[in-house]
């Protein structure tokens, strides 16, 4: 089944830098890459997502980077704020059905 | 929408007892999922339902688990008997589903914290 790993497991930046977080992942034929944020004790939260077919996707910002050939995807975070702080988790979806394998998550620290 | 609602929040509950976990996902959605997330192994996926069937229950860890969808607006997830190794966060989650093959979004509860002490 799908495996996917998620570096670093923690992360500290200055505020106003940017940030990259990179997961790799094992099934070729996942096609759906979402990144979730976790506030404290609070349920994950979709933040942005990439399908197969595109190899870059940008929401102010924060973006997000596949490579398919390399079986990996970034999420990147330019200009961060103390608000930015969180736990971070990308996930793979297989080609059928709506089952996610998520990374270990990475704990983001912005210092201000 | 007042998004996904689980229950209780926090439970605190003796090893051997019976333990049952609440979900109410948002209204519309035909899939619901089933999550428990601890620092050792991260967030896993327990069981998954489409339109009230359980569809992929691979990661149920023992018999001690059962999950019931006995309608479209509510879920449980039961332990019997818990033990101090299921302390855990439970989460659930909900998503609209056309076809297999849709990028539909999870959405997830605010989860419930489990202790079996």
């Amino acid at each position: 089944g799908e495996n996917v790993e998620q570096h670093p497991s923690t992360l500290s930046v200055q505020e106003g830098d940017s940030a990259v977080i990179k997961c790799t992942y094992s099934d070729s034929a996942s096609n759906y890459f979402p990144w979730y944020k976790q506030e404290l004790g609070k349920g994950p939260q979709l933040i942005i997502d990439i399908r197969s077919n595109v190899g870059e996707k940008k929401d102010q910002r924060i973006a997000v980077t596949l490579n398919k050939t390399a079986k990996h995807f970034s999420l990147h975070i330019t200009e961060t704020q103390p608000e930015d702080s969180a736990v971070y988790f990308c996930a793979a979806r297989g080609e059928y059905g709506n089952k996610l394998v998520f990374g270990a998550g990475t704990i983001l620290r912005v210092k201000s | 929408d007042a998004g996904v609602i689980q229950s209780p929040r926090h439970e605190v509950t003796e090893m051997g007892q019976e333990v049952t976990l609440r979900c109410k996902p948002i209204s519309g959605h035909n899939s619901l999922f089933w999550y428990r997330q601890t620092m050792m192994r991260g967030l896993e996926l327990l069981i998954y339902f489409n339109n009230n069937v359980p569809i992929d229950d691979s990661g149920m860890p023992e018999d001690r688990f059962s999950a019931k969808m006995p309608n479209a607006s509510f879920s449980t997830l039961k332990i019997q008997p818990s033990e101090p190794r299921d302390s855990a966060v439970y989460f659930c989650a909900s998503s609209f589903v056309v076809v297999r093959s849709s990028y539909n979004e999870q959405f997830f509860g605010p989860g419930t914290r489990l202790t079996v002490l």
